[in-house]
């Protein structure tokens, strides 16, 4: 079984510019994840998809951040613009479902997106 | 205020010596437990779950962690430790329940010594 895929793998821009990364979920899989992981820390949960629609995004900073998941498989994290403080690693998972079986809260994770923003 | 926390930042143990890294939570409700490994470079792998019954919970690559309600804790445990072990480990918690999201702690960097 194919994990999730995430691409790039890094990427270097300067602050102000724009920045995409896509996530591939584990086939079959109705739930992904957007974390962020600054340095040090634990990943923090930006975006929450069931399907193509948006469960949870109480913390994704609305004014520059965008996520998208149109057919409800592959989804796309956009940052317009960057700040410094978004250097971080950009974590996509994704898990079978949001169904009363505990087993649907497994997450499997991606290899991430290390963001640089200089 | 809720929160997962896990007090050890960094630890170091020689290889073949037992380990014990912590993670407590503020949570009223009895809340999904999970430990995750996350070696250099990589993304964060499961090493094991609880959801109920059972208080202590066997994972992968030789892992155990046992919930302590009374403690509010969930520690992991390995009793001897390989050398390949080295990594960060976080502790993660869905604190109601259905319905509510992963919440991490901040993570245990492990190293192992020769």
């Amino acid at each position: 079984e194919a994990g999730v895929a995430q691409s790039p793998r890094y990427k270097i821009i300067e602050k102000r510019q724009s920045v995409a990364f896509w996530c591939n979920p584990i086939s079959g899989h109705a739930t992904l994840y957007w974390y962020q992981q600054i340095l040090g820390q634990g990943p923090k949960l930006l975006i929450q998809f069931q399907n193509n629609g948006v469960v949870d995004d109480s913390q994704l900073p609305k004014d520059r951040f965008s996520a998208e998941r149109l057919k409800g498989v592959d989804s796309t994290l956009k940052i317009q613009p960057a700040k410094l403080e978004d250097s971080a690693v950009y974590l996509c998972a994704s898990s079978p479902g949001w169904t009363w079986n505990p087993s649907s809260y497994e997450q499997y994770f991606g290899p991430g997106t290390r963001l640089t923003v200089t | 205020a809720q929160s997962v926390t896990q007090p050890d930042i960094h630890i170091t143990v020689s290889e073949g010596a037992s380990l014990e890294l912590r993670c407590n939570y503020s949570y009223g409700a009895t809340p999904y437990l999970f430990w995750y490994v996350q070696s250099p470079g990589q993304g964060l792998q499961l090493l094991l779950k609880y959801f109920s019954g059972d208080t202590l919970v066997q994972g992968i690559k030789g892992f155990e962690a046992e919930f302590k309600r009374s403690q509010s804790s969930f520690n992991l445990r390995k009793p001897s430790v390989h050398w390949s072990d080295a990594a960060e480990y976080f502790c993660a918690v869905v604190p109601g329940g259905y319905g509510q999201n992963f919440v991490f702690g901040p993570g245990t960097r492990l190293s192992v010594l020769p």
